[in-house]
């Protein structure tokens, strides 16, 4: 089945850093792959979404890559604030299975000090 | 901008008893789903549903869950016998029916279930 595999965390930075967080997925079918963050005692708000190889998703100063050959959706900023503090969670859905759902990844803790 | 809704936002309850939670999708979309976050751990899928059946459910939707959606706005998840272990955010998601494309869902704002 579909699975989507996040780098551990928890990851702590700087402000004004430079954040990565790896994400690669397995799919038997085509995916479309999201971002999602969420705040502390808060639900999920999609970050960014790409629904096919080489398109790059991107706000609020992030961005992320849909690798097909690595089979990746790597999430990068390039420089960190305080308020970036969050959960993220990567997914992806498979757009060949009328029902849609949505695998998620464990999730990596991101935790920005001034 | 339309937004997926879910009512209570926090329910607390006695092991045993029965729970049902509500979900207002977004009026145009037509599949709908139910997910649950145990406190700290990944989100889980638990159900779709779409043309007033399920199309799709986890191991975890066994036979103490169902779903309705008893009028045409409110997309139900009742849980018959509530456990302690069933404590979690429950997430409702919408989405519209497309064609090959992009599956975005739209998440509600979760209810937090207490099981004591």
């Amino acid at each position: 089945g579909d699975s989507v595999t996040q780098m551990e965390g928890p990851v702590t930075l700087s402000e004004e850093a430079f954040l990565t967080i790896n994400c690669t997925y397995t799919a038997t079918g085509y995916p479309s792959l999201f971002w999602y963050v969420q705040y502390p005692g808060e639900g999920l708000q999609l970050l960014l979404k790409a629904t096919k190889a080489d398109d790059k998703g991107s706000n609020k100063g992030f961005e992320a890559t849909y690798r097909k050959e690595t089979t990746s959706f790597h999430l990068e900023k390039g420089s960190v604030q305080v308020s970036d503090s969050a959960v993220y969670f990567c997914a992806l859905s498979d757009k060949n299975t009328n029902a849609g759902k949505s695998t998620f990844g464990d999730g990596t803790t991101l935790t920005v000090k001034p | 901008e339309p937004e997926v809704t879910q009512t209570p936002s926090h329910q607390v309850t006695q092991m045993g008893q029965e729970v049902i939670l509500r979900c207002v999708p977004i009026s145009n979309h037509l599949y709908f789903y139910w997910y649950r976050q145990i406190l700290g751990q990944k989100v889980e899928f638990l159900v779709s549903f779409y043309n007033n059946e399920i199309s799709e459910k986890s191991e975890i939707f066994d036979d103490q869950f169902s779903v309705e959606r008893p009028d045409g706005s409110n997309f139900t998840l009742k849980i018959r016998s509530t456990k302690l272990e069933d404590s979690a955010m429950y997430f409702c998601a919408s989405r519209e029916w497309t064609s090959g494309r992009d599956n975005e869902q739209f998440f509600g704002p979760g209810t937090r279930l207490t099981v004591l």
